[in-house]
């Protein structure tokens, strides 16, 4: 059973296009993490969030903790090719180990 | 640059071959992680080590073998694969596994291939 579930799994758009990607769970986690992975290298870290409710924008990338801290959205506006990558969320739990989501394979078409 | 370095980038290896890889943090972080990422499956956790020491292992076959011999650096040791370990495997780490806010940084990984 997968703890962390990312909807959607592909995702295919046109530049330009606004795009969210979904991030939940039936736990509860004491922060959670975003990574963006491109092919053949390791996941790099976006954000960390917190706090239930939380906000974070990273230039065009919003992300929200939700309020519970059980799920999370990462919203990008006017998507761009260097947008192209896997998105994964992680969540930590305090004295337990990461889990990570199931990912999301985003493509950006120029 | 993550502060976290793996070397090999890529190997081939036969199913004979004895391999190792390497990891090295420069974040002065006391946990360190091994994991898998196979094509179309999510991440998957294999060994962690906390202030040197293994404190999970994560049902995997003994044909890894983990190393810490201090806290910033990590080897896999492997003896006499399968083809289907085919796979990238990446190397992490972490302040603290108990800290709350903890945060993971991924080194960008080495790709095993088994022939």
């Amino acid at each position: 059973t997968q703890l962390l579930e990312q909807s959607p799994q592909f995702l295919s758009i046109q530049e330009g296009e606004n795009l969210t990607v979904y991030c939940n769970s039936s736990s509860v986690f004491s922060s959670l993490q975003w990574y963006r992975q491109e092919p053949g290298e390791g996941p790099v870290l976006l954000v960390t969030v917190v706090t239930g409710g939380e906000v974070k924008k990273l230039k065009r990338l919003t992300f929200q903790f939700g309020d519970a801290r059980k799920d999370s959205s990462l919203h990008i506006t006017a998507a761009q090719p260097g947008d192209t990558g896997l998105y994964l969320c992680a969540g930590a739990r305090t004295g337990n180990q990461f889990y990570f989501g199931t990912g999301t394979s985003l493509t950006v078409i120029p | 640059e993550t502060g976290v370095t793996q070397t090999p980038r890529h190997l081939v290896m036969g199913m004979t071959n004895k391999k190792s890889l390497k990891c090295e943090q420069h974040l002065g972080h006391n946990a360190m992680y091994w994991y898998k990422q196979s094509a179309k499956k999510p991440l998957e956790l294999m060994f962690v080590y906390s202030l040197e020491e293994r404190v999970e292992n994560n049902s995997v076959p003994s044909r890894f073998s983990p190393e810490c011999p201090n806290s910033s650096h990590l080897f896999l040791h492997l003896h006499t694969l399968q083809p289907e370990d085919s796979a990238l495997y990446l190397c992490a780490s972490s302040q603290d596994r108990t800290v709350s806010g903890n945060t993971i940084y991924f080194g960008e990984g080495s790709w095993l291939t088994v022939v």
